[in-house]
C-alpha cells in the first residue's frame, strides 16, 4: 500500500518536553516537507527537505527540529522552546511539482 | 512576501446548488497555482493550474487561472454533501523547488 504515513494521530506533550512526529513514505520521492495548520487557518511551512542528508527551514522553523537520514523518513522533534506547539502537523512529499499529504498528527500540550 | 488570498472564509448551500469559490495571489516569478480539498485530515489534491484560461475539470468540478488579473476560481456544480471540505489554494514560484504558499482555506459546508 503506497503512500505517506504518520504516527501517532494524537500526541500530548508536557511542558518542557520534546517529541518527535513520524513521517514515511514509500513513494520514492525525493522531497518531503513539514506543515504546521492552526484551527482556520492555512498550512505554513516549518521544514523541507529536497534530498537525503539536506535540509532547509520554512517560515515557522523556531523551536523545531528535523533530519534526513533515508529517502523514507523525514521526522519532526517539537522542542520545548516551541512555546504554543498545539496544532495540527502535516507531512508531504512531492514529485513533478504536486505535493501528497499524509493523515497528520494532532499535537497538543497537557 | 508571496501571499494567497481566499474567499468567502465560509460557505453554506444546499446539495445541487453551484458554488464558486476564490484564490487571489501575489507571488513573484508564478509558475503554478494548486487547489487541494481536506474533509477531516489529509488535503487531497485537485488541480494543477499553470496556464491562464485553460479551464481544468474533474466530474463536477473545475477550476480556472487568470494570471493577468492573479486570480483563480474553483467551481463545483450540483453540489453533493460529500463535496463538505475545506478548499485550499497554494501557488508555486519557480526556482523554489516545490515549495507551497497556502490561502487560510474556505470551508464549503453543503446541507441536504
Amino acid at each position: 500500500d503506497g503512500g505517506i504515513t504518520q504516527s501517532p494521530k494524537y500526541l500530548f506533550r508536557k511542558e518542557g518536553q520534546n517529541v518527535t512526529l513520524s513521517c514515511e513514505q514509500n513513494l520514492n520521492h525525493d522531497a518531503m516537507y513539514w506543515y504546521r495548520q492552526d484551527p482556520g487557518q492555512g498550512l505554513r511551512l516549518i521544514y523541507y527537505s529536497q534530498i537525503v542528508n539536506d535540509f532547509q527551514k520554512g517560515d515557522i522553523a523556531e523551536g523545531y527540529s528535523v533530519s534526513r537520514e533515508k529517502k523514507e523518513s523525514f521526522p519532526l522533534t517539537v522542542t520545548s522552546a516551541q512555546k504554543n506547539p498545539t496544532a495540527f502537523y502535516l507531512c508531504a512529499s512531492s514529485i513533478s511539482n504536486i505535493q501528497y499529504f499524509g493523515a497528520g498528527t494532532r499535537l497538543s500540550v497537557l | 512576501e508571496d501571499k494567497v488570498v481566499q474567499s468567502p472564509l465560509s460557505l453554506v448551500v444546499h446539495e445541487g446548488d453551484t458554488v464558486t469559490l476564490n484564490c487571489s495571489y501575489e507571488v513573484t516569478n508564478f509558475r503554478s497555482l494548486l487547489w487541494y480539498k481536506q474533509e477531516k485530515k489529509a488535503p487531497t489534491f485537485l488541480f494543477m493550474l499553470t496556464s491562464s484560461g485553460i479551464e481544468k475539470k474533474s466530474g463536477r468540478l473545475s477550476s480556472i487561472l487568470d494570471k493577468k488579473e492573479l486570480f483563480s476560481i474553483l467551481n463545483i456544480t450540483a453540489t453533493q454533501t460529500g463535496d463538505s471540505a475545506v478548499y485550499l489554494c497554494a501557488v508555486q514560484r519557480n526556482n523554489a523547488g516545490n515549495m507551497l504558499t497556502f490561502g487560510g482555506g474556505t470551508r464549503l459546508m453543503v446541507k441536504p
